[in-house]
């Protein structure tokens, strides 16, 4: 039972607009939660992060936001670049659970230049 | 600059062969984790180890075996290669610790099974 959804495989964006990746979530337990990027043929590499007594977190043009009642995450990027293009995955963790991170499906991001 | 480096970016081994991925961190985590990822699938949790010698089963374990002597070093084992388990296979790692840890992962290991 997936307990992450990412229900978008893919989004294209043209250059300069903003990219909105979401990510739901269906355990109440899961208190952080975190976005990671990925490029082909590399790991992924840790973007942003918010903790569960927040609803925002902005870094640069990367924004998490989160709905806790609505068990709902998402990641704004604005102005997307065509840097951006890559995979995103979402990632949650609860404390029960110490450091194991539960991840989501992923989304494939086109910026269009 | 802390690294999680994985033994080989690429693999190509034979069905019923024994297949070794290393992965070792310079970090003093204590956490380690091994995923693979599929499309459409996202990253799947096959072992991890919270300490020397511990290991868990994650959500896809079978067909997998894993080995951590040392506390730097994660090995994935895979007994006898099957086609199906061609796939990207990251390795990760967290140190012990509430909110704020993330996970550091390595390169990946493209493997394929022919």
């Amino acid at each position: 039972d997936q307990q992450v959804k990412q229900n978008s495989p893919s989004l294209s964006v043209q250059e300069g607009r903003i990219s909105i990746l979401n990510c739901d979530y269906t355990n109440s337990m899961f208190d952080y939660f975190l976005w990671y990027k990925k490029y082909p043929a590399e790991g992924p590499t840790f973007l942003i992060s918010i903790s569960s007594i927040k609803d925002k977190n902005e870094d640069g043009r990367f924004t998490v936001f989160l709905n806790k009642s609505a068990k709902h995450l998402s990641l704004h990027i604005v102005p997307s670049q065509p840097g951006d293009s890559a995979v995103y995955f979402c990632a949650l963790r609860t404390s029960n659970t110490g450091n194991q991170f539960y991840f989501g499906t992923g989304t494939s991001l086109t910026v269009i230049p | 600059d802390v690294k999680v480096t994985q033994s080989s970016r690429y693999l190509v081994k034979r069905t019923g062969e024994k297949v070794f991925l290393e992965c070792v961190q310079d970090m003093d985590h204590e956490n380690m984790f091994w995923y693979r990822q599929d499309p459409g699938l996202g990253l799947r949790l096959i072992y991890f180890s919270y300490d020397v010698k511990m290991k868990e089963k994650g959500d896809i374990p079978e067909g997998y075996s894993v080995s951590r002597e040392k506390k730097e070093r994660f090995s994935l084992i895979l007994e006898s290669a099957s086609t199906n388990q061609t796939s990207m296979y990251l390795c990760a790692s967290t140190k012990n610790g509430g909110q704020g840890t993330e996970a550091f992962f390595g390169q990946g290991t493209r493997l394929t099974v022919v």
